[in-house]
């Protein structure tokens, strides 16, 4: 089955440490993405990756960093300088960042902070 | 900056109603425009996409549809059933070199036997 998926499903992060949730797509897509979602509210973009090894700040980066080593991955690190981390992250896919394409979503992460 | 906006937040019909959910975004220089379905808890999944060139797209139960000039999009659902209460969101692509997706907050869709 093709898709994405991400992991873990519930994640705990404790004041001060750093997390990483994971986003891996076998569509061949180039372009990835990483929103947050909070309570009553629409997503808002966090990074966005066009192609590998190379990826753009979006709306709401500070606090978090990404990487795109391979086309398939695209983790997203939730830095203590994260203030707020608490929410429901989701990554998705297209298969090209810019022009009229379809974005695809993974199932999320919620990560809560203790 | 795109601002998007959806029309009601939340919305309980009874089973087999026409509805209408609305969506209005303030730069009409879109690529497209999405709809979602969002269970509690889930990930996003991807009804319709209308392109810019478009006005209109149909799956099954759902039809988009889409003006440019006036900011709006409408998602009608025939013959609503209990298993279409969700979350709808809808997020207009911007004509920036990458396809970056300006959500609306969603309408919550309550549909009871």
């Amino acid at each position: 089955d093709g898709g994405i998926t991400q992991s873990p499903k519930y994640l705990f992060r404790k004041e001060g440490q750093n997390v990483t949730l994971s986003c891996e797509q076998n569509l061949n897509h180039d372009a990835m993405y990483w929103y947050r979602q909070d309570p009553g509210q629409g997503l808002r973009l966090i990074y966005y990756s066009q192609i590998v090894n190379d990826f753009q700040k979006g709306d709401i980066a500070e606090g978090y960093s990404v990487s795109r080593e391979k086309k398939e991955s695209f983790p997203l690190t939730v830095t203590s300088a994260q203030k707020n981390p608490t929410a429901f992250y989701l990554c998705a896919s297209s298969i090209m960042a810019s022009g009229p394409n379809e974005q695809f979503f993974g199932p999320g992460t919620r990560l809560t902070v203790l | 900056k795109q601002e998007v906006t959806q029309i009601p937040a939340a919305l309980s019909v009874p089973e087999g109603e026409n509805l209408v959910l609305n969506c209005s975004f303030t730069d009409s220089a879109i690529y497209n425009l999405q709809w979602f379905r969002q269970d509690p808890g889930k990930g996003l999944t991807s009804l319709l996409l209308i392109q810019s060139s478009q006005r209109e797209q149909t799956s099954g139960r759902l039809n988009a549809s889409l003006d440019k000039s006036s900011g709006r999009s409408t998602l009608y659902i025939a013959a609503s059933q209990p298993g279409d209460s969700a979350t709808y969101l809808c997020a207009a692509a911007g004509g920036t070199s990458y396809g970056k997706l300006t959500f609306g907050q969603g309408t919550i869709l309550t549909v009871h036997p």
